[in-house]
C-alpha cells in the first residue's frame, strides 16, 4: 500500500530536550515537506526537500532540523523543543511539483 | 511572496444543497492551485488540482473547483452536499517556478446538516 509514514504518532516532551520525528514513504517519490498545523492558521511549510541531499527552508524553518540522505526517509529534528513548537506535524510527499501530495497521519507534540 | 486566503471560516448547508468553499490566492508567477480535505484525527487527502488547461477542474467525491484568473480564486464546489462532506477543507497553492513552497489557507469547516 502506497503511504507516508510518520512516527511517533504521540509525543510528549520537556523543553530543551532533543527529539526526532521520522518520515518514510513507499512511492519513491522525489519531494517531500513538513508541515505543522495550528488552529486559525492552517498548514504552514517547516522544510522541504526536492531530492537526495537537497532541502530548503519554508515558511516556519526556525527551531527545526531536516536531513534527506536516503530518498524515502526525511526525519524532523528538534535540537532544543520549546513550549511553542507544541503543535501537530505533518510529512508528505510528492512525485513531482505539479502532482498532488499524500500526507502521512500527523504527529502530536506537546513540549511542556 | 505567495499566499492563500479563505474567507470563511466556517460553512453551513443542509443535505442535498450546493456547498461552495471560497479560496482566493497571490503568487507572482503561474499558481498551482490544490484543495485538501481534512476528517478528524486523520492526515489530509487529495481533492482535486489546477495546474494548466480548462478552467473548470473535476476531483474526486463529486468535489469540483472553478479557476478563475482574473479573481485570482480557485472555488471549490459541489451540486449536492453530503452530511459526510462535513470535514475541513484547505486550499493551497504554489507558485510554478523551480522550488517546492506551498502556501495554504487555514481551512474552513463544513458541516452538512441532515
Amino acid at each position: 500500500e502506497a503511504q507516508v509514514t510518520q512516527n511517533p504518532r504521540y509525543l510528549i516532551t520537556v523543553t530543551g530536550k532533543k527529539l526526532t520525528v521520522t518520515c518514510s514513504q513507499n512511492m519513491n517519490h522525489e519531494y517531500m515537506s513538513w508541515y505543522r498545523q495550528d488552529p486559525g492558521l492552517g498548514l504552514r511549510q517547516i522544510y522541504y526537500s526536492m531530492n537526495v541531499e537537497v532541502t530548503d527552508k519554508g515558511d516556519v524553518p526556525e527551531g527545526y532540523k531536516v536531513s534527506r540522505k536516503e530518498k524515502r526517509n526525511f526525519p524532523l529534528i528538534l535540537e532544543s523543543p520549546s513550549p511553542n513548537q507544541t503543535s501537530l506535524y505533518f510529512c508528505a510527499s510528492s512525485l513531482r511539483g505539479d502532482t498532488e501530495a499524500f500526507f502521512g497521519q500527523g504527529t502530536r507534540l506537546t513540549v511542556v | 511572496a505567495q499566499s492563500v486566503a479563505q474567507p470563511e471560516d466556517q460553512v453551513n448547508v443542509a443535505e442535498g444543497n450546493p456547498l461552495t468553499v471560497k479560496c482566493t490566492y497571490s503568487v507572482s508567477g503561474n499558481p498551482y492551485l490544490f484543495w485538501y480535505v481534512q476528517y478528524p484525527n486523520r492526515g489530509l487527502q487529495f481533492l482535486l488540482k489546477y495546474i494548466t488547461g480548462d478552467n473548470l477542474v473535476k476531483g474526486s467525491y463529486g468535489f469540483e473547483a472553478e479557476f478563475n484568473k482574473s479573481q485570482t480564486s480557485f472555488h471549490l464546489k459541489k451540486p449536492s452536499a453530503l452530511v459526510s462532506d462535513s470535514a475541513l477543507y484547505f486550499c493551497a497553492v504554489r507558485d510554478g517556478g523551480n522550488d517546492y513552497k506551498l502556501s495554504f489557507g487555514a481551512g474552513t469547516t463544513v458541516t452538512v446538516r441532515a
